[in-house]
């Protein structure tokens, strides 16, 4: 159990593009997703934690008008990169809680964007 | 912003040795877990360790918890080949926050 998938895994686009990330929990609901950005040999950093049926919280830094977050089912939330920029290119992960009272966090396979 | 502070920030052993990763942080917690990232890919929850708790095993996996200190550490016993990976403690603030702080985490390679 606890299935979180992401698509697509990796995407290449053109800078002024966007695009987005969808990020889905298979088999159980989640109220509350979190999405995080990973440079090459670094850590995560958190970006946004995205509630359903409601607007995310944006992390300080993190340009909510660049980065749209939609949460409208409880078992999907999608990361759209607006206008990207080779800046931009990252590697993109998500997570889901394990339901109220968890703190475990469920996280999806990544998706690596480049931006040329 | 980033709390854990894990060292080493690299680690190489021999199969069958233990690996032994520490992990401090800042401010009081809630809990604080560990999870293994493989290259290029997602992380994978390994355990989760509460404040009031001192000690836990999972398998081959033992955390310690000192809260006096901000610290934990994570060991892993007769480690194989397939343990390489990287490492990140992960902390949960006190005060009900759902977030996770993660540290920057110990890259393990484990020779056969």
């Amino acid at each position: 159990g606890a299935v979180v998938s992401q698509h697509p895994s990796w995407v290449i686009c053109k800078s002024g593009t966007s695009v987005k990330i969808e990020c889905r929990s298979l088999d159980f609901q989640a109220t509350t997703m979190f999405w995080y950005r990973q440079f090459p040999k670094q850590s995560l950093m958190l970006m946004a934690t995205s509630n359903e049926g409601s607007k995310a919280t944006y992390e300080q830094g993190v340009e909510k008008d660049k980065f749209l977050i939609n949460h409208a089912s409880l078992t999907l939330s999608t990361l759209t990169v607006t206008s990207a920029h080779p800046e931009d290119s990252s590697f993109y992960i998500c997570s889901a809680r394990g339901g109220p009272g968890s703190y475990e966090q469920y996280f999806g396979p990544g998706t690596r964007l480049t931006v040329t | 912003s980033q709390q854990g502070e894990e060292d080493p920030q690299a680690l190489s052993i021999q199969e069958g040795e233990n690996a032994t990763m520490n992990c401090s942080y800042k401010t009081s917690i809630n809990n604080l877990q560990w999870y293994r990232q493989n290259s290029g890919r997602g992380l994978v929850h390994l355990i989760l360790i509460r404040s009031n708790e001192r000690e836990k095993h999972s398998g081959r996996l033992r955390v310690t918890l000192d809260t006096s200190k901000k610290s934990s550490s994570l060991l892993i016993t007769a480690s194989r080949a397939a343990d390489t990976a990287s490492y990140f403690c992960a902390t949960a603030p006190q005060g009900g926050s759902e977030k996770l702080v993660f540290g920057k985490g110990t890259k393990l390679t484990v020779n056969p």
